[in-house]
């Protein structure tokens, strides 16, 4: 066990919608990565979160954004969604060090049909 | 700009023999090197990771890899692979000079360990 937990596992949706993802961090971590997993694009880094401020922006599509509330927990928006959006969304959480690992939750499975 | 290859999408092996799955990496300051595995319906789970000193690192089940600066590769190996090895194996690298410290991954390697 990480001690990330993301929720839900999965989750079906049709195309237009919006859903939320949520993670929470380890404890004692501050910062939050989300990470998308295609079939076919590896992991693709989405935005990170530091003690509640955005630190760094992947290649996030404007419909997708993110926030960190007070307690750390994290949360992933996508709206209007897409077919081409169904993939696998991982949360990973670290202490703000270089030379520490990241931690990732279990990830959340999102298909659109 | 920070990437990283790993350019075998799969990786085949019998059941004992030594395995190994290759990465390179594109830094523009220092690394920090990362191995990660993830069995299927799993999140990624930390093997190792390399920071500094010995290039030899060795992780979690029986996993090692070793860092070569000027081939610029963090390639993963095991003596004697098991079946229970099969997996999707990613690197990772960490550039110093960003500050956010985020992760960037290669494409994944399956490797798959025949009886």
């Amino acid at each position: 066990d990480s001690g990330v937990t993301q929720t839900p596992k999965h989750l079906i949706t049709a195309t237009g919608q919006r859903v939320t993802l949520r993670c929470s961090p380890r404890s004692g971590d501050l910062s939050v990565y989300w990470y998308q997993q295609s079939l076919d694009q590896g992991l693709q880094f989405l935005i990170q979160y530091y003690n509640g401020e955005e630190r760094a922006k992947g290649n996030i599509l404007e419909r997708f954004s993110a926030q960190q509330f007070p307690d750390l927990h994290s949360e992933l928006n996508l709206s209007s969604l897409e077919l081409g959006d169904s993939a696998l969304y991982f949360c990973a959480s670290s202490e703000i060090r270089a030379d520490t690992e990241a931690f990732f939750g279990q990830g959340t499975r999102l298909t659109v049909v | 700009a920070q990437s990283v290859a790993q350019p075998e999408d799969q990786v085949n092996v019998a059941e004992g023999n030594p395995l190994t799955v290759k990465c390179t990496y594109s830094v523009s300051g220092n690394p920090y090197l990362f191995w990660y595995v993830q069995y299927p319906n799993r999140g990624l789970q930390f093997l190792l990771k390399y920071i500094t000193g010995d290039n030899l690192v060795k992780g979690s089940y029986g996993f090692e890899a070793e860092f070569n600066k000027s081939q610029t590769s963090f390639h993963l190996k095991k003596p004697s692979a098991l079946v229970s090895d099969s997996a999707l194996y990613f690197c990772a690298v960490r550039d110093l000079m960003d500050s956010s410290y985020k992760l960037i991954f290669g494409s994944g390697t399956r490797l798959l360990v025949r009886p």
